[in-house]
């Protein structure tokens, strides 16, 4: 079946730092791909998506390209923040069982400053 | 506002009791979802429903039931053959098609006695 395999964590970084959690995929179909953020205690809140090879999915300086020919979809930005301590969930959906979410195990990533 | 509610925060249950998680949205979105968190997981699919009165399994659904009697109202029932119900519950909502975006609930977590 159709699965989600992210980079393990947790990542610590100082400020500033660049920021890279891989993702990769494995699916039958044409799937969509997102990045969810989760903060403690809290619950998913979306970051990013791409409904289609080679699109770019960005926002808050978080970037990740869907690569069809890799079955990636690496989440990136240039310069984290100390608010961008938080887990970090890849997933893809699945058309053909109700747009179900499956989700990779998360990364943790903790910022210092 | 518009979002999703899910009520209550904490719930604690007892050995052979039933209990019942709320989640309410106001998005107008058709289609709902559980999913369960463990500690250092992803999320897994319990249920979902596209339409009212309509709902499927997903990959973990013994031990829970739900209904979907109204499109705002997605309640989940956490039954007393669910052996090990500790954990962190989510409920999402989305409109229908292809890569639409599913948005998240704050949580319940569920803490046996």
């Amino acid at each position: 079946g159709d699965s989600v395999t992210q980079m393990e964590g947790p990542v610590t970084l100082s400020e500033e730092a660049f920021l890279t959690i891989n993702c990769t995929y494995t699916a039958t179909g044409y799937p969509s791909l997102f990045w969810y953020v989760q903060y403690p205690g809290e619950g998913l809140q979306l970051l990013l998506k791409a409904t289609k090879a080679d699109d770019k999915g960005s926002n808050k300086g978080f970037e990740a390209t869907y690569r069809k020919e890799t079955t990636s979809f690496h989440l990136e930005k240039g310069s984290v923040q100390v608010s961008d301590s938080a887990v970090y969930f890849c997933a893809l959906s699945d058309d053909n069982q109700g747009g179900k979410l499956i989700f990779g195990q998360g990364t943790e990533l903790s910022v210092k400053p | 506002d518009g979002g999703i509610t899910q009520s209550p925060k904490y719930l604690f249950r007892k050995e052979g009791q039933n209990v019942t998680l709320s989640c309410e949205q106001n998005l107008n979105h058709d289609a709902m979802y559980w999913y369960r968190q463990d500690p250092g997981q992803g999320l897994r699919l319990i249920y979902y429903s596209q339409i009212v009165n309509d709902f499927q399994k997903g990959d973990i659904a013994e031990g829970y039931s739900v209904s979907r009697e109204k499109k705002e109202s997605f309640p989940l029932t956490v039954t007393s053959a669910q052996k090990n119900p500790t954990a962190f519950y989510l409920c999402a909502s989305s409109i229908t098609g292809q890569g639409a975006t599913q948005y998240f609930g704050p949580g319940t977590r569920l803490l046996v006695l």
